[in-house]
């Protein structure tokens, strides 16, 4: 199988705080990985993409400096939403895939909610 | 911009009754996933396809890839009501390997 985690699955944090979400590919090394953000009864939304060891490329109209990815290993990827406000509220979805040129495995999800 | 345009957008239906969903694009792409995604979860794959024209099976669910890997389609058989959910076509394109989702298809089968 390919099985991607994310934790949390869901976060409530206070305006003006940080919140970190882990996203893991458990049984195979993931080459790239990606995370998304998800509206209510919307497609995806691609917010970046990283690599193990390099800096994220961010697609356009995503603030690099609010949501802070780091990819420290080919099995682990991190985003950090700096700073958060209410608007920042949604469904984060991580996935990972072995190739990019195929598939990817999506992770569970992270339901944040920013009061 | 490339885009991946899935039609219908919303399907309602009784369980027994069959369905396609369409997916296409101006764009060819090397791949093509579909996906089924229910509330509060991540998207689960179902099916990759890769070559022009190619046809796969999972059991009441028959996927088509285009001959030109333009577009695909989603035939279900026999529509129950544990199908319902979000079906989402993806694609990498060719060349640039861009992941592209389609706009997706929310499925509801009534019992």
């Amino acid at each position: 199988g390919a099985v991607v985690s994310q934790h949390p699955s869901w976060v409530i944090c206070k305006s003006g705080t940080s919140v970190k979400i882990e996203c893991r590919s458990l049984d195979f090394q993931a080459t790239t990985m990606f995370w998304y953000r998800q509206f209510p009864k919307q497609s995806l939304m691609l917010m970046a993409t990283s690599n193990e060891g390099s800096k994220a490329t961010y697609e356009q109209g995503v603030e690099k400096d609010k949501f802070l990815i780091n990819h420290a290993s080919l099995t682990l990827s991190t985003l950090t939403v700096t700073s958060a406000h209410p608007e920042d509220s949604s469904f984060y979805i991580c996935s990972a895939t072995r190739d990019i040129r195929y598939e990817q495995y999506f992770g569970p999800g992270t339901r944040l909610t920013v009061t | 911009t490339q885009l991946l345009e899935q039609s219908p957008q919303f399907l309602s239906i009784q369980e027994g009754e069959n369905l396609t969903v369409y997916c296409n694009s101006s764009s060819v792409f090397s791949s093509l996933q579909w996906y089924r995604q229910e509330p509060g979860e991540g998207p689960v794959l179902l099916v990759t396809v890769v070559t022009g024209g190619e046809v796969k099976k999972l059991k009441r669910l028959t996927f088509q890839f285009g001959d030109a890997r333009k577009d695909s389609s989603l035939h279900i058989t026999a529509a129950q009501p544990g199908d319902t959910g979000l079906y989402l076509c993806a694609g990498v394109s060719s060349g640039t390997y861009k992941y592209i989702f389609g706009t997706g298809t929310r499925l509801k089968v009534l019992a």
